[in-house]
């Protein structure tokens, strides 16, 4: 089976950092999506996770460690934009998806 | 097209009635899925489309729910003798890569 934990709720204040952790055991593993979703919208792309390590993308980063089952988004410099559902998704071709992190960004 | 298109954005029937849901992949993706989100859940997975054929159908949870998708390209998913747990919204995405899927807009499904 899949199972894909992630905190259910995170607040921070604009222009802080936040750092969104996601576990995982699944049968398959291809990779790690992040997605951000906001409220009544559709999930976009965030990043994509392969390979243990970090990659940086902007304000945004995403950390892989495959031997641990773990991964974590970071939000840099947080706007209030940046206030939405972030979801961490497993790909084995098809995507298992956790409950996501709903983000509240503070002024 | 440019992105994932689904049509109806909203759709409220009444409980039995039959619904067709449709999505409209972005051109040249061969891989199409189709995800539901209840309300306060994480995305469910439904059916996976290779081309034409489904691969894997086992996230449909019922004999009510079928998919198609003709041409390589748009995919109709119909729930039969709707019930008021078939309420959710249902999200297609496609892909190139069998990697990273694009998501579309949705369709909220609201069964009274």
């Amino acid at each position: 089976g899949q199972n894909i934990d992630q905190p259910t709720e995170m607040t921070a204040t604009e222009g802080a950092i936040v750092q969104i952790n996601c576990t995982y055991q699944t049968s398959g593993f291809n990779g790690l999506f992040w997605y951000q979703q906001h409220a009544g919208e559709a999930p976009t792309f965030l990043s994509y996770n392969v390979l243990d390590g970090l990659e940086e993308k902007g304000r945004f980063s995403s950390f892989l460690s495959r031997s641990k089952g773990y991964s974590y988004l970071l939000l840099k410099e947080l706007q209030m934009k940046d206030s939405a559902s972030y979801l961490c998704a497993v790909n084995d071709y098809k995507l298992s998806f956790g409950a996501g992190t709903t983000v509240t960004v503070r002024a | 097209g440019a992105g994932v298109s689904q049509s109806p954005s909203n759709k409220v029937t009444e409980k039995g009635k039959d619904v067709e849901l449709r999505c409209d992949p972005i051109s040249g993706h061969t891989a199409l899925y189709w995800y539901r989100q209840s309300l306060g859940q994480g995305l469910e997975f439904l059916i996976y489309f290779q081309g034409n054929s489904a691969p894997d159908k086992s996230g449909l949870p019922s004999d009510r729910f079928s998919a198609e998708r003709t041409g390589g390209s748009v995919s109709t998913l119909t729930i039969q003798r709707t019930q008021q747990e078939d309420s959710a919204v249902y999200l297609c995405a496609s892909s190139a890569d069998q990697e990273t899927q694009y998501f579309g807009p949705g369709t909220r499904l609201l069964v009274l």
